[in-house]
């Protein structure tokens, strides 16, 4: 069965601090994809990365960068030098072949303080 | 803006009442994703629709059901409403399976 697992229910940094987000996931399929979603205060999601299991490069993105390990079946997410407009819940998602249905973590709500 | 609308944007109702959610997802996208957030807790996964069809079942009540129209607009009728069912109901789309979702804005239900 499928489960992700978002171990860090939340964490306070301040501005211009690094800081990583874990996730970690089950899946009994070799094909699946990974995901990323933010929801800010204001509460929609918003979608920030799709990483499929074939496709192990790191990827970065501005401040924000992806460390996906299948070996410890881990998908992190780090930001780097933080904002407050980073202050934010971010959710990691697994969807397994054929797609149908796509697993949230709890989330981990980062505080960025000034 | 991510395309996706839902209606109404909140809805207070009574217990034992029920309510229809509605969600028109974005131009093009066959795929049709409804979850729950109640407060403080992560997006459980209702059900999901691709093309018309209904194609993937989460944690959804008997007394909740869902459809997508032909036009692919998709609506989730909630019944016999209770307390907890007061959450945020999102509606979300895709251009396929396995794809990104981009989310609407949410229907905020309170059952009082």
């Amino acid at each position: 069965a499928q489960k992700v697992t978002q171990a860090q229910t939340e964490i306070s940094v301040v501005e211009k601090e690094d800081v990583t987000l874990d996730c970690v996931y089950e899946t009994r399929d070799t094909t699946y994809y990974l995901f990323w979603y933010k929801q800010p205060p204001s509460g929609e999601l918003v979608f920030l990365i799709r990483r499929n299991s074939f496709d192990e490069q790191n990827e970065i993105s501005g401040r924000y960068s992806w460390n996906f390990q299948k070996s410890t079946s881990s998908f992190n997410f780090t930001i780097t030098a933080s904002q407050v407009v980073d202050s934010a819940v971010y959710f990691c998602a697994l969807s397994e072949t054929g797609g149908f249905k796509t697993i949230f973590g709890a989330g981990t709500r980062l505080f960025v303080k000034a | 803006d991510s395309g996706v609308t839902q209606t109404p944007k909140h809805l207070i109702t009574a217990t034992g009442q029920r309510v229809t959610l509605r969600c028109s997802p974005r131009s093009g996208d066959l795929s049709v994703y409804w979850y729950q957030q109640s407060l403080d807790q992560g997006l459980q996964f209702l059900i999901q629709y691709y093309n018309g069809e209904e194609r993937a079942k989460g944690n959804i009540l008997e007394r909740f059901s869902a459809q997508q129209f032909p036009d692919l607009h998709s609506e989730l009728n909630l019944s016999s409403l209770e307390l907890g069912d007061s959450a945020l109901y999102f509606c979300a789309s895709s251009a396929g399976l396995a794809r990104e979702q981009f989310f609407g804005p949410g229907t905020r239900l309170t059952v009082l």
